[in-house]
């Protein structure tokens, strides 16, 4: 059966400091690995996704993953974090058809 | 391009009532995905509907069921309304079986349903 943790409810980071969210999964074959933002009372929206090739994907709003096989792991990253990056973050694999998503880390980017 | 359209955004509900949501999602997408996203809790998959057919659905009681249309649209029923069944009920589309896999689902604005 395929999982997937954030193992971070809430993260704190400085404008201007670089940021970075935790995410693990487990899955037999190959990964799908997805992060979504969300903003209050919205939808999920595409950030970057992981399916084959290199291990670190840029995505939008200057976010980066880097893909860990070994360690089974996709961290969300972001070189300078900005105060409007405060949102929840979902971290989802997609094992065969079925996607899961993390439980989602809160990203709290103080000023 | 059209996204993934939900409606209504907002619904307030009774305790015992029946809600209907609906779901439209982005032309050329097969798959329909329900989650339930209640206040301070993640993602809880509920249903997965492509090419008409359920395909899937997650640890939830019976009466929560939906359906697919032709169309690909989709609907999710709650009979018996629960206090706890207050949350947003987001919907999404992707590509379906038979077709490409590794893309990513996309997300409607979510229907915020309050039982009181």
């Amino acid at each position: 059966a395929q999982s997937v943790a954030q193992p971070e409810d809430q993260v704190n980071v400085a404008e201007g400091n670089p940021l970075t969210v935790k995410c693990t999964y487990s899955v037999s074959g190959n990964p799908y690995l997805f992060w979504y933002v969300q903003y209050p009372n919205r939808g999920l929206q595409f950030l970057l996704k992981y399916i084959t090739g290199d291990n670190l994907v840029k995505g939008s709003y200057g976010f980066e993953a880097e893909f860990n096989k070994s360690q089974t792991s996709f961290h969300l990253k972001k070189p300078s974090a900005l105060v409007s990056d405060s949102a929840l973050y979902f971290c989802a694999v997609r094992g065969g058809f079925k996607t899961i998503f993390g439980a989602g880390t809160r990203l709290f980017v103080k000023a | 391009e059209a996204g993934v359209t939900q409606s209504p955004t907002h619904l307030i509900k009774t305790r015992g009532q029946q809600v209907t949501l609906r779901c439209s999602p982005i032309s050329g997408h097969t798959s329909v995905y329900w989650y339930q996203q209640a206040l301070g809790l993640g993602l809880q998959f509920l249903l997965w509907y492509d090419e008409g057919e359920e395909r899937n659905r997650g640890n939830f009681p019976p009466r929560f069921s939906g359906r697919q249309f032709p169309n690909y649209s989709s609907e999710l029923n709650v009979n018996a309304l629960e206090l706890e069944d207050s949350a947003l009920y987001l919907c999404a589309s992707s590509y379906g079986q038979g077709r490409v896999l590794n893309t990513e689902a996309f997300f409607g604005q979510g229907t915020r349903l309050t039982v009181v």
